[in-house]
């Protein structure tokens, strides 16, 4: 089964502790995405990256990092997590060859983190 | 970043009864896709529309892509009390491009 694969779901941690949100697709997908969703304002994209070793930030990249050592993974990474990092976070992925029915884009399930 | 204009922002409804939302831009897309997010999960794909003027189906729903390209259609005839959540647009102006949200509407069905 196409799967896009987040962990964990739900996360509570204090300011300051750094973390790590997993991302794995079983799809073989080229490109590879994190979003943040919040009340009010949407999905707001955090990173992207288009292939291993190629990330580059979206619309709200700052306190976060990312990388993409493998074609499966695309880990989200909080050096030093503050409060207004509390959100709910997707992962995306989907493939870049031809064109069409290929842009479908598939979320995990997601990630409900809250930073105190 | 940019947005869709989704509308509305919610809609509180009888079971029963047909929804309707849109997504509009001042932009060209060549891509509109169609997302449901129920409570506490990911969105899922409900339909896909690639070209102008299309009109698809996924059982009680149906999504057309607009003709000049710059909005596009959800309906959902006969909703009942599963189809609660929210439903978002979204569409690539470019292949290979940014996917594109808009805001997203909330549906609540009453029994």
């Amino acid at each position: 089964e196409a799967q896009v694969t987040q962990n964990p779901r739900y996360l509570i941690t204090v300011t300051g502790k750094k973390l790590t949100v997993t991302c794995s697709q079983n799809m073989n997908h080229e490109y590879m995405s994190w979003y943040r969703q919040d009340p009010g304002l949407g999905l707001r994209q955090i990173y992207y990256s288009m292939n291993v070793e190629v990330t580059d930030k979206g619309d709200v990249p700052e306190g976060y990092k990312v990388s993409r050592k493998e074609k499966r993974n695309f880990p989200l990474i909080l050096e030093s997590p503050s409060p207004n990092q509390t959100s709910l976070y997707f992962c995306a992925s989907r493939t870049l060859q031809g064109k069409l029915a290929k842009n479908i884009q598939y979320f995990g399930a997601g990630t409900r983190l809250s930073v105190l | 970043g940019q947005q869709l204009n989704q509308s509305p922002q919610s809609m509180f409804i009888q079971e029963g009864e047909d929804v309707s939302m849109n997504c509009t831009s001042s932009s060209i897309f060549n891509t509109w896709l169609w997302y449901k997010q129920d409570p506490g999960e990911g969105p899922v794909l409900l339909i896909a529309l690639y070209k102008a003027g299309e009109l698809t189906s996924n059982g009680r729903l149906t999504a057309q892509f607009g003709i000049t390209r710059k909005d596009s259609f959800l309906n959902i005839s006969a909703s009942i009390p599963s189809d609660v959540g929210i439903y978002f647009c979204a569409g690539y102006r470019e292949f290979g491009g940014k996917l594109i949200f808009g805001q997203g509407t909330e549906l609540s069905v009453k029994p």
